[in-house]
């Protein structure tokens, strides 16, 4: 019945390491979103996509790579992990770009 | 430059004391405010959208309302079930994103 599910929801890796996090969302919704949430709580958006076309992309480090292979689905996959990449992810969707966001219960990771 | 500021950044009530948190803005083209819930080890949950100067919205014992330059949370008579991180968010006209307030982080005593 969850909504918008993201796996793993503990990440702990070392630096230099390569990881991928996943979501889905069983909502039927368009657009799909990656946000960061820092230490001091701070959400800021990542990327979004709608109908699988990237239509968001912040001033993100390209290690950083999104990918959407349905409507469904966003993954994001991070090379080279760093220390500054400690954070908590959140995927999100909405059934349109000015939408209210329903987000996933995030997944933390932690490098090390 | 924070384009939206929320205070007080944390708050303290005892059970059936009011209070309102604040979220003000500094986008120009408003396009929505949007009102989430945030629980620990949860992600945000949407609470209201508000779209104009003037508009009210209420639910249970919140209430957000929004003029030209803020928004404002009423929490009438807390209980302790309402203890979580209030965020504010503004999606400016173009720009098809939200940005984000820092939050304020609400404790009710019982």
């Amino acid at each position: 019945d969850t909504a918008v599910s993201q796996t793993p929801k503990y990440l702990v890796t070392q630096m230099g390491n390569d990881k991928s996090i996943k979501c889905e969302q069983n909502l039927g919704h368009d657009t799909m979103y990656w946000y960061k949430q820092d230490s001091k709580k701070f959400l800021k958006i990542m990327f979004s996509y709608n109908n699988k076309e990237l239509i968001i992309n912040e001033t993100v480090p390209n290690r950083f790579s999104p990918k959407s292979p349905d409507k469904a689905h966003l993954n994001l996959h991070i090379n080279s992990l760093e220390l500054g990449d400690s954070a908590v992810y959140f995927c999100a969707s909405s059934p349109r770009v000015d939408s209210p966001l329903h987000f996933g219960n995030g997944t933390r990771l932690t490098v090390t | 430059e924070d384009q939206v500021t929320q205070s007080p950044e944390a708050l303290r009530l005892q059970e059936g004391e009011s209070s309102s948190l604040n979220c003000s803005y500094t986008v120009s083209g408003l396009r929505g405010l949007f009102w989430y819930r945030q629980d620990p080890g949860k992600g945000p949950e949407f609470l209201f959208t508000l779209y104009s100067a003037g508009e009210e919205k209420e639910k249970e014992r919140l209430k957000a309302t929004l003029t030209k330059k803020e928004s404002f949370l009423h929490i009438t008579a807390p209980k302790p079930e309402d203890s979580a991180t209030y965020l504010c968010a503004v999606e400016q006209g173009g720009s098809e994103k939200l940005v984000f307030g820092k939050g304020t982080k609400l404790t009710v005593n019982p």
